[in-house]
């Protein structure tokens, strides 16, 4: 069956640090997309990166980064140099090619990034 | 400028009084569902359509009604409104499958509390 976990609920760094967000995925499809959404304080959600299952290769977008590890099942998110303004909440999600009907989102981690 | 609409965007109302959350899109979209967004529980998909007339349910439909006539609407109606549906609501549209390479856009949120 398909999962999502975002095992940490909530984390707090201070501004400068840096953080990476954990997401560890369940699936028996061997096609498959993992996303990643920001959801800032005003509730909106922002897509931030889509990555099929045959592109193992690492995504670099300014302070962004994500590893993406078939073998342990993980698409983890790193900021660098965190800012006040990536405090949100962000939420790793997964779809299976084939399944017509939804994105299965984990339950979300909080981030809080103190001056 | 594509995008997903919501109305309202804040809705407070009482136990039983029927409501309906509408949504728009202006990308010519064919697939759009609804999502509800609850504290610890990430977001969860209620209902979903894959092009006008065809409607199928998410993994919490209960007490939710939907209707897709045409392309650029889907309403989600609560017939009977109760408490447990207080919740952030979210409606996404996308070009094709949610299993797929299409990215999904989401609208900015409506926001119904039930007393």
């Amino acid at each position: 069956a398909q999962k999502v976990t975002q095992a940490q609920t909530e984390i707090s760094v201070v501004e400068k640090e840096d953080v990476t967000l954990d997401c560890v995925y369940e699936t028996r499809d061997t096609t498959y997309y993992l996303f990643w959404y920001k959801q800032p304080p005003s509730g909106e959600l922002v897509f931030l990166i889509r990555r099929n299952s045959f592109d193992e290769q690492n995504e670099i977008s300014g302070r962004y980064s994500w590893n993406f590890q078939k073998s342990t099942s993980s698409f983890n998110f790193t900021i660098t140099a965190s800012q006040v303004v990536d405090s949100a909440v962000y939420f790793c999600a997964l779809s299976e090619a084939g399944r017509d009907d939804k994105i299965i989102f984990g339950k979300g981690t909080r981030l809080h990034i103190l001056p | 400028e594509a995008q997903v609409t919501q109305n309202p965007r804040y809705l407070i109302t009482v136990t039983g009084k029927k409501l309906t959350v509408t949504c728009s899109q202006n990308m010519n979209h064919e697939y759009m569902s609804w999502y509800r967004q609850d504290p610890g529980l990430g977001l969860r998909q209620i209902y979903y359509s894959m092009n006008v007339e065809v409607t199928d349910k998410g993994d919490v439909p209960e007490g939710y009604k939907v209707s897709r006539k045409e392309k650029r609407n889907f309403p989600l109606i609560l017939e009977s409104p109760s408490p447990n549906q207080t919740s952030l609501y979210f409606c996404a549209s996308s070009l094709g499958l949610a299993g797929s390479i299409y990215e999904q856009y989401f609208g900015p949120g409506t926001r119904l509390t039930v007393t």
